[in-house]
């Protein structure tokens, strides 16, 4: 079966520290990943999509994120956070079966200054 | 700009009303989707289309309709089986083809009277 899971709910980080987001994946294929940012009351914002070659993939924002088959993960990276990093955070697997996609729970974001 | 309209914003739903929500994309993709998402449990898919005329339940279909008449136009009805209908809902869509990241609308938050 597809899933996705976000291990963390909740996260602090003070501004300008490192921050890193967990994302484990089960897939029953080559898997198209990809990682969203949500505001309160807004949709969701592609941050950066891995597709094939090179694991390590810079987004928008400053982000990055690197996939590792062997561990079925991609985590989300950023070597220094700003306090308008603070968000929820979705990490996405997919397309798969007529085209659906599937989502992590979430991870919120709070950045202390 | 290409991208995805939702309205309203907000909407209110009385008991055993049906309301019906707007998404309208121009971006000229052929699947479109609807999420509802409720906190701390992502997204999950209520319907989706990968073209006119043609739709597919999601996982949490019971209580919801769609329509997909116009490949720019996909609106989601809430019907009065949907005993808790309190959300926000998303709507997205996607190129064919199968390796594109979804764009999403700003989303509905429905509220119960």
């Amino acid at each position: 079966a597809q899933s996705v899971t976000q291990p963390d709910i909740h996260i602090t980080v003070s501004e300008g520290a490192s921050l890193e987001l967990r994302c484990n994946y089960s897939y029953g294929a080559t898997p198209y990943l990809f990682w969203y940012v949500q505001s309160p009351g807004q949709g969701l914002q592609l941050l950066l999509k891995y597709f094939s070659g090179d694991t390590l993939v810079q987004g928008i924002k400053g982000f990055e994120a690197e996939f590792k088959r062997s561990q079925s993960s991609f985590n989300l990276r950023k070597p220094s956070v700003h306090w308008s990093d603070a968000a929820e955070y979705f990490c996405a697997v997919g397309p798969y079966n007529f085209n659906k996609f599937y989502f992590g729970s979430g991870t919120k974001l709070n950045v202390k200054p | 700009d290409g991208g995805i309209t939702q309205s309203p914003k907000y909407l209110f739903r009385k008991e055993g009303q049906n309301v019906t929500l707007s998404c309208e994309q121009n971006l000229n993709h052929d699947a479109m989707y609807w999420y509802r998402q409720d906190p701390g449990q992502g997204l999950r898919l209520i319907y989706y289309s990968q073209i006119v005329n043609d739709f597919q339940k999601g996982d949490i279909a019971e209580g919801y309709s769609v329509s997909r008449e116009k490949k720019e136009s996909f609106p989601l009805t809430v019907t009065s089986a949907q005993k808790n209908p309190t959300a926000f809902y998303l709507c997205a869509s996607t190129p064919s083809g199968g390796d594109q990241p979804q764009h999403f609308g700003d989303g509905t938050r429905l509220s119960i009277l």
